[in-house]
């Protein structure tokens, strides 16, 4: 079966540069949450799209940035890095449309950020 | 506002022993639980969920769980743990469709070792 599918899976910047990660949900879903996993950390919630409108917000900094689009992936960017931004980040999808199995949230592998 | 504790940062059973990890759950309103698990270096897979159906709910590779109101507790076991149950294991919580707030709130996480 398709999963969620996260690019890149690893990505090393040097502070006060800009990343972009990328998000593609599993077919038919139509909400998509972003979450940071910080090193020995429990995943952090960051924002949700469903629909392509902002479902809900986080803990996610103001330096941070995202959208969904009409195709349902999404994109995290994430601007003037700084070495704390170091983590581990997900994406998760989910079909809000589906009654109770709209409470399941599918992740992706992760996207690990390094930031020197 | 919700949250998840999980008692037990670290949990060291024998390959074959029952495996038990503490949930305890607050939520103002009827909450939804999660019990993901997570291998080095991968994404989250949902082990097992509560959404208000059957209290006691049955997961992949064995697991189940509990939903007890009265304790606000969710607790995850296995009668035989196996070698390849090795990993971090996450309590979490949603406040599910009747709040629209379907984010995720996790526990810090329970490490199990299986000893040969």
């Amino acid at each position: 079966a398709a999963g969620v599918i996260q690019s890149p899976r690893h990505l090393i910047k040097e502070k006060r540069e800009t990343a972009t990660l990328k998000c593609y949900p599993i077919p038919r879903h139509d909400t998509v949450y972003w979450y940071q996993q910080g090193p020995g950390q429990d995943p952090q919630f960051l924002i949700s799209f469903y629909e392509k409108m902002q479902s809900d917000k986080g803990s996610i900094p103001d330096r941070f940035s995202a959208q969904q689009f009409s195709d349902y992936h999404s994109e995290l960017n994430m601007s003037s890095l700084e070495l704390g931004d170091s983590a581990l980040y997900f994406c998760a999808s989910s079909f809000t449309a589906g009654g109770p199995s709209a409470e399941t949230q599918y992740f992706g592998p992760g996207t690990r950020l390094l930031v020197l | 506002a919700q949250s998840v504790t999980q008692l037990g940062s670290h949990v060291s059973v024998s390959e074959g022993a029952l495996v038990l990890l503490r949930c305890n759950y607050s939520s103002s309103v009827p909450p939804y639980l999660f019990w993901y698990v997570q291998y080095p270096n991968q994404g989250l897979q949902l082990l097992l969920k509560y959404t208000s159906a059957a209290t006691l709910v049955k997961g992949i590779n064995g697991f189940e769980a509990e939903f007890k109101k009265s304790e606000t507790s969710f607790h995850l076991t296995k009668p035989s743990a196996h070698m390849s149950d090795a990993a971090e294991y996450f309590c979490a919580v949603s406040g599910g469709r009747d709040t629209g707030r379907r984010a995720l709130t996790f526990g810090s996480g329970t490490r199990l070792q299986v000893q040969p």
